[in-house]
């Protein structure tokens, strides 16, 4: 079991928005720790998506939106691609284990 | 644009070491922390070790802690990871990636597939 949780699948139709939710604990997303997102397609390394909870790396579309609040956070996916289609990963520090812990993948099928 | 390619995976038996690389490019090297990360075949990312910028800083998942050791070379703008005592949940594809576990992964290396087996 991951130290923060992800629904296993979402799913949405080209064009509509979906949300992954990641939660975690009192040592980590609600110590105040920043939660980071990663999409990783087929066969590729991981790419981050979103730093500092709500902040975009340059090439990043805006489509992409991060928020938190307490011990949960959420990645935003507006105006759905097909090659959005892909695994995504939250990550945070944890202050128990004294290192970073990830979320345990949630897939995401363009319909 | 920063760089990252990691080698020395391969097969080996239980038991067995290894010792992985990661060649940066693009980067001042030595002004960054760095990190493994591991993903078993399909499964999730699972963070290994970091290492600061001097190296004079490690950090260790308790899965590899006593078994796995991080270091670098900043004169060659490399980064290792010396892989002891192996078994067969070891096996996974190892990236590195430019960060630290406090924050961000960014960016990361292609990947290099370690298989534990008899």
């Amino acid at each position: 079991q991951s130290v923060l949780t992800q629904p296993p699948s979402v799913s949405g139709a080209p064009g509509q928005r979906v949300t992954i939710s990641c939660t975690g604990s009192s040592s980590n997303v609600g110590a105040d720790y920043d939660i980071h997102w990663y999409q990783q397609l087929p066969g590729t390394a991981p790419k981050l998506l979103i730093y500092g909870n709500n902040n975009r790396p340059s090439g990043v579309p805006d489509r992409f939106s991060g928020s938190k609040s307490g011990t949960s956070a959420s990645l935003a996916i507006t105006g759905l691609q097909a090659e959005d289609e892909a695994d995504y990963y939250c990550q945070s520090y944890d202050s128990s284990l004294s290192g970073s812990v990830f979320g345990g993948g949630t897939k995401l099928t363009v319909l | 644009e920063v760089q990252l390619l990691e080698s020395g995976g391969g097969l080996v038996q239980p038991g067995g070491s290894l010792r992985l690389s990661c060649a940066a490019s693009g980067v001042s090297f030595a002004n960054y922390a760095m990190s493994w990360v591991r993903q078993a075949p399909g499964k999730g990312l699972e963070w290994v070790s970091g290492v600061s910028g001097n190296g004079g800083s490690t950090y260790y998942a308790d899965s590899v802690k006593g078994r796995f050791t991080i270091s670098r070379d900043n004169s060659k703008n490399t980064l290792y990871l010396q892989m002891n005592s192996l078994r067969a949940e070891d096996t996974a594809v190892y990236y590195c990636a430019k960060g630290v576990p406090q924050n961000w992964f960014d960016p990361w290396g292609q990947g290099t597939l370690v298989t534990v087996s008899s």
